[in-house]
């Protein structure tokens, strides 16, 4: 059965770079697209991008310019960097494993943007 | 960004079916964009509930189901349980904002 574990450094300053890393494991990684979703404190979903297996992307335009999602398929690992954070990136961060809908998904990581 | 609209919060008792909506334009769900559902249950990950607008993933209750009408969507939760508190999301695609789209969600509360 497929799992999705996630980490990354969950407390930043305002103008740091935002890197996590979610590794899947039990499940192809080729077969599928990976997909990242961040959730802001009390508030609703929000998709930050997506890629495959080969680095095919595909970004929220409103991100698009700060954010890379990048893949390692030797490691079957996704990674997400967001740069230039402020306090509006504060948020959970999911990883999940899909392209149109998305599941499973990993954990979550919370990250906190704060001076 | 959200532009599919939810109704912030739908209740029933024990047993009851209640129907959450989600309305979107002709942008999104009016373009013929499949819509899919997710449950949040307190402080976990989302999971998919419902893709394609109607089909339930492997494990999912039949007490759930979906549907899709010109610009929106509904999820129906028949034979309410207390299990089912939880937020509930609807996502689909967006031809204006080039990318997939969530609901505002909806906190469904069991009486």
């Amino acid at each position: 059965q497929v799992q999705l574990q996630q980490w990354g450094a969950g407390l930043l300053q305002p103008s740091e770079t935002l890197s996590l890393t979610c590794a899947v494991y039990g499940e192809s990684f080729t077969n599928y697209y990976w997909t990242w979703i961040r959730q802001p404190p009390g508030q609703g979903l929000a998709w930050i991008g997506q890629i495959n297996y080969s680095g095919v992307t595909s970004y929220n335009p409103s991100l698009k310019s700060r954010v890379t999602i990048s893949v390692d398929a030797s490691k079957n690992q996704v990674s997400l960097v967001l740069k230039s954070v402020t306090a509006a990136d504060t948020a959970v961060y999911y990883c999940a494993r899909g392209f149109d809908y998305v599941g499973p998904w990993g954990q979550g990581t919370p990250v906190t943007v704060s001076s | 960004q959200s532009v599919l609209t939810q109704p912030p919060s739908v209740s029933g008792a024990p047993g009851q079916r209640v129907t959450i909506s989600c309305t979107g334009s002709s942008s999104n769900i009016g373009a013929g964009y499949d819509v899919h559902w997710y449950q949040q249950l307190p402080g976990t990950a989302p999971k998919l509930l419902i893709y394609s607008s109607s089909r339930r993933p492997s494990g999912v209750p039949d007490r759930f189901s979906g549907s899709k009408s010109g610009t929106s969507a509904s999820l129906a939760i028949t034979g309410l349980q207390a299990e089912d508190e939880a937020e509930y999301f609807c996502q689909s695609h967006d031809n204006g904002l080039g990318g997939y789209v969530f609901g505002t969600g909806t906190t469904v509360t069991v009486l």
